[in-house]
């Protein structure tokens, strides 16, 4: 069973677009959101994350938005630049839970066009 | 901050060997450290949860005869995969977090290939 399902699989942006990716979850107990930016054989690296308490988090060019009661929240990266190009994962937590385990979407591979 | 190292970056292995992998906190200390696989263009997969001075949490399905955890001191956790075989070739990357953080931060990853 995915906890977390994150759309779309891949996505294409000219530079300078948005680029909107968006998450999904169910079980209501998560109350933490991080997103990973990935390059090709490299980790994870933590982009933004956001706690249920706030509808929205913005970090320089990066926008997590967050809808509660609808189990969604969505990452938003405006002026997309080649170099944003990379896979992102949203993933879930539950503060305190399981070591903070932490369950990933499948992730979604941005490429943005010069 | 946050940084966490693995070493090595890559290692190439004979069919039955073992290999070692290290994941290290440079600065901070690491209560929590996570093992993950990872497949060509798939998300990660969790392996096993340590915590200093205890034994590792395997995820169900994660042989842990095989796949061997160490977490003995606040900034070091090391993997062995035992008698590797060429399935178990993967991107391993381990993650780490201190007390009280809720954020997890991750290595560079291990590439393993096994012939």
């Amino acid at each position: 069973q995915q906890q977390v399902k994150q759309s779309p699989q891949s996505l294409i942006v000219q530079k300078g677009g948005i680029s909107i990716i968006n998450c999904a979850y169910e079980n209501t107990a998560f109350d933490y959101f991080p997103w990973y930016q990935q390059f090709p054989g490299k980790g994870p690296a933590l982009l933004i994350a956001i706690r249920p308490d706030v509808s929205e988090k913005k970090e320089g060019r990066f926008t997590i938005s967050f809808n509660k009661s609808a189990k969604q929240f969505s990452l938003h990266i405006m002026d997309s630049q080649p170099g944003d190009s990379a896979t992102y994962f949203c993933a879930a937590s539950i503060r305190g839970g399981s070591n903070y385990k932490l369950t990933f979407g499948k992730g979604t591979l941005l490429t943005v066009n010069p | 901050g946050a940084v966490v190292s693995q070493h090595p970056s890559w290692v190439i292995c004979k069919s039955g060997t073992s290999v070692k992998i290290e994941c290290r906190s440079l600065d901070f200390q690491a209560t929590t450290m996570f093992w993950y696989r990872q497949f060509p263009k798939q998300s990660l997969m969790l392996m096993a949860t340590s915590n200093e001075g205890s034994k590792a949490t395997y995820e169900q399905g994660v042989e842990k005869d095989k796949f061997l955890i160490n977490h003995a001191s606040l900034t070091l956790s090391t993997l062995t995969v035992t008698s590797a075989h060429p399935e178990d070739s993967s991107f391993y990357i381990c993650s780490a977090r201190w007390a009280g953080a809720d954020t997890q931060y991750f290595g560079p990853g291990t590439r393993l290939t096994v012939l």
